[in-house]
């Protein structure tokens, strides 16, 4: 399978804190891209990092990206428990360009 | 509007019925993708659609029928289900197929009797 794994697979964390999520991915790709979806509902687009990038931030979050090693980063600052949701990363490449998504981090913001 | 709209929210069908998933998008985006998503797991890849044509069908059975009328539209037809096609049905849309950011309706919920 092409899936890419993520790890952890759950998270609980106070307000305030940092959360880091990890994914590992098998091939090459052209990028990667990190979603969130709260519970039942569809996928929210975060952030999307191209190959030949190695650290992107949107507010809040900062992704990095080691195509050396087939892993990627999410790290969420100061989080809020609006953030308590699924997180999945996904990436874009080989011959078919199909968006392959990872297994999923499911955080837990505490108030 | 960056906003993908299905309907229906949620839908119950028997094993016999025919149904319908709609799909729709006003961002002028040329790519529609259909995702299907057991509970705990990570979305699924079931079709993709590119300038309104089929690029993509990954192998899934002919009980679900994709149809793309418009550049707008997407639609899966759904007939003779069987109760482990139950799941959370996700449409999408980019700007082009593969590089862009996907933008994802609420979804289907479908259970099967």
């Amino acid at each position: 399978s092409q899936q890419g794994e993520e790890d952890p697979q759950a998270l609980s964390i106070q307000e305030g804190e940092n959360a880091t999520m990890n994914c590992s991915y098998k091939t090459s790709i052209n990028n990667l891209q990190w979603y969130r979806q709260n519970s039942g509902r569809g996928l929210v687009h975060l952030i999307l990092i191209r190959s030949n990038e190695r650290e992107k931030h949107s507010g809040r979050l900062r992704v990095t990206l080691d195509t050396s090693k087939k892993s990627s980063s999410l790290l969420i600052t100061a989080s809020r428990a609006a953030d308590t949701a699924s997180y999945f990363c996904a990436t874009d490449g080989g011959a078919t360009n199909k968006l392959i998504f990872g297994t999923g981090t499911l955080l837990a913001v505490q108030p | 509007d960056t906003e993908v709209t299905q309907t229906p929210k949620h839908l119950v069908m028997g094993m016999t019925n025919k149904k319908s998933l709609k799909c729709e998008q006003h961002m002028g985006h040329r790519a529609m993708y259909w995702y299907k998503q057991k509970a705990k797991k990570p979305p699924e890849l079931m079709f993709v659609y590119s300038y309104e044509k089929l690029s993509i069908n990954e192998s899934v059975p002919s009980r679900f029928s994709p149809e793309c009328p418009n550049s707008s539209l997407l639609n899966l037809h759904l007939h003779a289900l069987q109760p482990e096609d139950s799941a959370l049905y996700l449409c999408a849309s980019s700007q082009e197929w593969s590089g862009y950011e996907q933008y994802f309706g609420p979804g289907t919920r479908l259970t099967v009797t």
